[in-house]
C-alpha cells in the first residue's frame, strides 16, 4: 500500500510571491491535516479537511488556505509569502480524522523563502 | 488554551536503559498521540490513544485522563531509537480551531 506522498519535496520562493503545495494520502483515507514546522515553533496544526470539506482550522492568517478534492488529494496554498513562512509543511492521512484514528504523515516539503 | 508539556527536553542514555518521557496537558482531550521524528523529517505515528495502555514491541505508552498525564516508555533501548519523540493532543473544547497541539518534544539519545 503507497504512502503519503508530499510534492514537491523542496521549494525556494521569494517573498510575496505564492507556493501550491500537494498531498495524496493513503487509499482509503478521507481526512487529510496539515502542519507547519520551524525550529522556534515546533509543530503546529494548519487545517483539516475531510470528504473534501474543511473540518478545523488552526491559528494561521488567511494567507494559508488548502481545499480537498473528491479524491481525497489535497492542496495548500500560501499567498504573499512571508520570510517566517520557511518551516517544512507535513500532511498526514488518516481515515476518519486527528482524533479518531491513527495518522499517517508525508515526508514533507521544505519550504525556504528569500 | 491548550498547553502540552513534555518532560525532559533532552535525554541521553546507554543502551539497554528503559527509557521514560511524560507528557501533560491541560485541558480535557478526545485523543493524545506519540509520534516519533528521525532526522530528516520523517514522522512516524507510535501510538493513538484515548484511556488505559497500549503495547507495540518495546514500545508502552498509557495516559491517565484524571491527572491529564501521558508517559511512552521504551524497555531495552537501542541505537535506533535515538530520535525525537512528540506528544500531541486533541482536545474536546469544540470550536473551529480544534486540531491538534503538539508538546516541543523529547530528543533521545541512545549511546551504544
Amino acid at each position: 500500500k503507497a504512502g503519503v506522498t508530499q510534492t514537491p519535496r523542496y521549494l525556494i520562493k521569494t517573498r510575496g510571491q505564492q507556493v501550491t503545495l500537494s498531498c495524496s494520502p493513503i487509499s482509503g483515507h478521507r481526512s487529510v491535516s496539515w502542519y507547519q514546522q520551524t525550529p522556534g515553533q515546533g509543530l503546529q496544526f494548519l487545517f483539516e479537511y475531510f470528504s473534501e470539506t474543511q473540518r478545523n482550522k488552526g491559528n494561521f492568517p488567511g494567507r494559508f488556505s488548502g481545499r480537498q478534492f473528491s479524491n481525497s488529494r489535497s492542496e495548500m496554498n500560501v499567498s504573499t509569502l512571508e520570510l517566517g513562512d520557511s518551516a517544512l509543511y507535513l500532511c498526514a492521512s488518516s481515515y476518519a480524522g486527528q482524533g479518531n484514528s491513527p495518522l499517517h504523515f508525508g515526508n514533507g516539503t521544505r519550504l525556504t523563502v528569500t | 488554551k491548550n498547553e502540552v508539556e513534555q518532560s525532559p527536553q533532552n535525554l541521553t542514555a546507554q543502551e539497554g536503559e528503559f527509557i521514560t518521557i511524560n507528557c501533560s496537558y491541560s485541558v480535557g482531550i478526545s485523543a493524545l498521540h506519540w509520534l516519533q521524528q528521525h532526522p530528516g523529517g520523517g514522522i512516524v505515528s507510535l501510538f493513538m490513544l484515548s484511556s488505559g495502555k497500549k503495547k507495540h514491541g518495546r514500545l508502552i505508552a498509557t495516559i491517565n485522563i484524571q491527572e491529564k498525564h501521558s508517559s511512552l516508555h521504551i524497555t531495552a533501548s537501542h541505537p535506533r531509537d535515538s530520535a525525537v519523540y512528540i506528544c500531541a493532543v486533541r482536545s474536546t473544547s469544540g470550536g473551529g480551531a480544534d486540531g491538534l497541539t503538539f508538546g516541543k518534544g523529547t530528543h533521545l539519545i541512545i549511546q551504544p
